[in-house]
C-alpha cells in the first residue's frame, strides 16, 4: 500500500523551530518529487517546498525562503521539513505529498501551532 | 504568479444534481490543471491531472476539460458522499499555486 505518514508537527513559540519527517512506502520513492503543502485552519491549501529525486533542485513558496529547508534521506525513503523562525502565520496542517501525475498520494498531515 | 480563481465559492445542490465548478487561471497553463477534492478533517484526494484525466478509482460521474486558461470540473449526479470542497491547483511553472476552493453543499 501506497503510504505517507508525517510526524513532528506540535506547539511552538514564535521564533523558535521544528522539524517535520515524512516516511514514505509501498512505492519507489527515488523516482518521485516530493513535496509539502499545506493548510491552515479553514483556510486553502498552499504549496511550501518541492524537492526533486536526487534532492538537488529545491522550490520554496517566497514567504519560507530563508527559514524552511526541505531534504529528503532516500536510503530512509524519508522526507523532512526543518522550519526555523516560525511565525503565527505558518500555524496549519502540514501535508507529505508525492509528485507524481500531479500531487497524487497525501499523507493525513501534521498539525504545526505557533503560539506563545 | 500565476492567479487560480475558482468559480461559485460556495454551491449549493442536492443529490442527483449535474453540477459545475470553474477555474479560470490569470495566464496560460496550457493544461497542467488538477483538481482535488477534500472532506472535512481529511486530506484532498486527486480527481483530475493534466486538465481532463480521471486519477485511479475516482467515479466516472466527474469529469473535467479546458485548456490554456480556463477549466471545469463536472459532477454528473450528485452522491452524498460528494459533498466536500474542491480546488484546482495548477502545475505549469513555480510557483504552483491553488484556487481558492469551492464548498459544494447540501
Amino acid at each position: 500500500e501506497v503510504q505517507l505518514v508525517e510526524s513532528g508537527g506540535d506547539l511552538v513559540q514564535p521564533g523558535g523551530s521544528l522539524r517535520l519527517s515524512c516516511a514514505a512506502s509501498g512505492f519507489t520513492f527515488t523516482t518521485y518529487w516530493m513535496s509539502w503543502v499545506r493548510q491552515a485552519p479553514g483556510k486553502g491549501l498552499e504549496l511550501v517546498a518541492n524537492i526533486d529525486q536526487h534532492g538537488s533542485e529545491k522550490h520554496y513558496l517566497e514567504s519560507v525562503k530563508g527559514r524552511f529547508t526541505i531534504s529528503r534521506d532516500n536510503a530512509k525513503t524519508s522526507l523532512y521539513l526543518q522550519m526555523n523562525s516560525l511565525r503565527a502565520e505558518d500555524t496549519s496542517i502540514y501535508y507529505c505529498v508525492r509528485r507524481g501525475e500531479a500531487f497524487d498520494v497525501w499523507g493525513r498531515g501534521t498539525m504545526v501551532t505557533v503560539s506563545s | 504568479d500565476i492567479q487560480l480563481t475558482q468559480s461559485p465559492s460556495t454551491l449549493s445542490a442536492s443529490v442527483g444534481d449535474r453540477v459545475t465548478i470553474a477555474c479560470r487561471a490569470s495566464e496560460s497553463i496550457i493544461n497542467w490543471l488538477a483538481w482535488y477534492q477534500q472532506k472535512s478533517g481529511k486530506a484532498p484526494k486527486l480527481l483530475i491531472s493534466k486538465a481532463s484525466i480521471l486519477g485511479s478509482g475516482v467515479p466516472s460521474r466527474f469529469s473535467a476539460s479546458g485548456s490554456v486558461t480556463e477549466f471545469t470540473l463536472t459532477i454528473s449526479s450528485l452522491q452524498p458522499d460528494d459533498f466536500a470542497t474542491y480546488y484546482c491547483q495548477h502545475y505549469y511553472t513555480y510557483p504552483y499555486t491553488f484556487g481558492q476552493g469551492t464548498k459544494l453543499e447540501i
